[in-house]
């Protein structure tokens, strides 16, 4: 079935610093949504994505939708000790209304 | 009820019992979703539907039935639990559109013993 690679698993970083993680597939989707997961939580929708080559920011948030729609990447700037979590992407299969996530990127700041 | 509320927040189940996992949002969502949330392999769709009265089989179906009876509930039933599916589900639903995203219940942690 499809898969998403997400990358890195998990990062260490220290607070003020930048991120970046990627999502790719050997599939092409329609929609990439980064999400974000606190412990205990359901995920939380961070940036949607709808059209190839799209880059959207939600303040310290940019990501983009890959020009080949089988990619996307995530970045936060100025890290915060609140940005602590598991930020995941999830890909939106074509002609349907099913999402596919990947792994995660388990992210800890070091203050 | 403000969003999506899933029921129970948590279960201890014995293995061989039954279990009926409640979903249920008020946001007159068309589409929804159940995912099982586990360690190092995120989120996989268990079962969908998009639209009252229709269903479908997602990554991992097996074990778990679904009924979608109207618009706001979307309960999933585990006919004979197994240790296996020991998990945290997370229910989501989604508006009709083109451009919409899922949006997500704060989960159910269940352990199958």
């Amino acid at each position: 079935g499809q898969q998403l690679n997400q990358s890195p698993q998990s990062m260490f970083i220290q607070e003020g610093e930048d991120v970046s993680m990627n999502c790719t597939s050997s599939s092409i989707f329609n929609t990439w949504l980064w999400y974000k997961q606190d412990p205990g939580e359901g995920p939380v929708l961070l940036i949607a994505l709808y059209k190839a080559g799209e880059l959207t920011s939600n303040g310290r948030l940019t990501a983009q939708f890959g020009i080949t729609r089988k990619d996307s990447f995530l970045n936060i700037s100025a890290s915060i000790p609140s940005d602590v979590g598991i930020y995941f992407c999830a890909g939106q299969l074509p002609g349907t209304y099913k999402y596919i996530f990947g792994t995660g990127t388990r992210l800890k700041v070091l203050a | 009820i403000a969003g999506i509320t899933q029921a129970p927040t948590s279960q201890i189940l014995a293995a061989g019992r039954r279990m009926t996992l409640r979903c249920t949002q008020d946001m007159r969502h068309n589409a929804m979703y159940w995912y099982r949330q586990d360690l190092g392999l995120g989120l996989r769709l268990i079962h969908y539907s998009n639209t009252a009265g229709t269903t479908g089989k997602g990554e991992v179906p097996d074990g778990y039935s679904v009924s979608r009876a109207n618009t706001d509930d979307f309960p999933l039933t585990l006919a004979s639990a197994v240790p296996s599916q020991t998990s945290v589900y997370f229910c989501a639903s989604r508006r009709e559109g083109r451009d919409t995203e899922a949006f997500f219940g704060q989960g159910t942690r269940l352990t199958v013993v």
